[in-house]
């Protein structure tokens, strides 16, 4: 099983701020294969990011991500009032494997 | 507009069956272009990928969970079902059924439902 590894816990952050959270894998993860979500209370989390780079439908672009092989990273450029949430990312594998990060919460300092 | 709505027992007792149901409207579940999952959430933790169906039937599980669960599909309700057996507390969770996308293969997970608490409780 490939484990998703987040980095930090919490980030306390002000608006304004850049945002940069980590998402390390036990094993080489397909860069297609690896998905962003934020995550609201008593919300669905909410698709962010596909394909490690690609933004999904009406995600505005102070949201970035990056990284391959076992080391991927989100980053919010400017932080926003809306955009203090859980963020976690998520894998698909063989076997078939899917697993998700244990998430990183992103507050207001 | 895709929408995605659970519905089921919101309280089953330990060692029993849940039964939840996830309706799909506004795409049809025999799309060849998408997959059906299962994700669950318990209070205050992180996601956790239940399993996922294609419009054909074939289905994959989480292996922790393999042993417990079935998912279905209704192609005439547009409609895929989640039934997780010997229920205990640990399985106390909200429940997300989701749109998986990479065809038959889950990639990633673009549209979900509100999700349901269900509660296991004698």
């Amino acid at each position: 099983e490939i484990v998703l590894t987040q980095s930090p816990d919490t980030l306390s952050l002000s608006p304004g701020e850049r945002a940069t959270l980590s998402c390390r894998a036990s094993q080489i993860v397909t860069s297609s294969h690896l998905a962003w979500y934020q995550q609201k209370p008593g919300q669905a989390p909410r698709l962010l990011m596909y394909g490690a780079s690609i933004r999904a439908t009406d995600i505005p672009d102070r949201f970035s991500g990056s990284g391959s092989g076992t080391d991927f990273t989100l980053t919010i450029s400017r932080l926003e009032p809306e955009d203090f949430a859980v963020y976690y990312c998520q894998q698909y594998g063989t076997s078939p494997q899917l697993t998700f990060g244990g998430g990183t919460k992103v507050e207001i300092k | 507009q895709l929408q995605l709505h659970e519905s089921g027992s919101r309280l089953v007792k330990p060692s029993l069956t849940l039964s939840l149901t996830c309706a799909v409207s506004g795409r049809s579940v025999s799309s060849g272009s998408y997959s059906w999952s299962w994700i669950r959430q318990p209070p205050g933790k992180g996601l956790e990928w239940i399993g996922y169906i294609y419009h054909t039937g074939t289905t994959s599980y989480n292996p922790s969970l393999r042993s417990r669960v079935t998912i279905s599909i209704d192609r005439s309700k547009n409609q895929f079902s989640l039934e997780l057996s010997s229920v205990t507390a640990a399985d106390t969770a909200v429940y997300y059924c989701a749109r998986g996308r990479g065809g038959s293969y889950p990639y990633y997970f673009d549209h979900w439902g509100q999700g349901t608490l269900v509660t296991v409780s004698s």
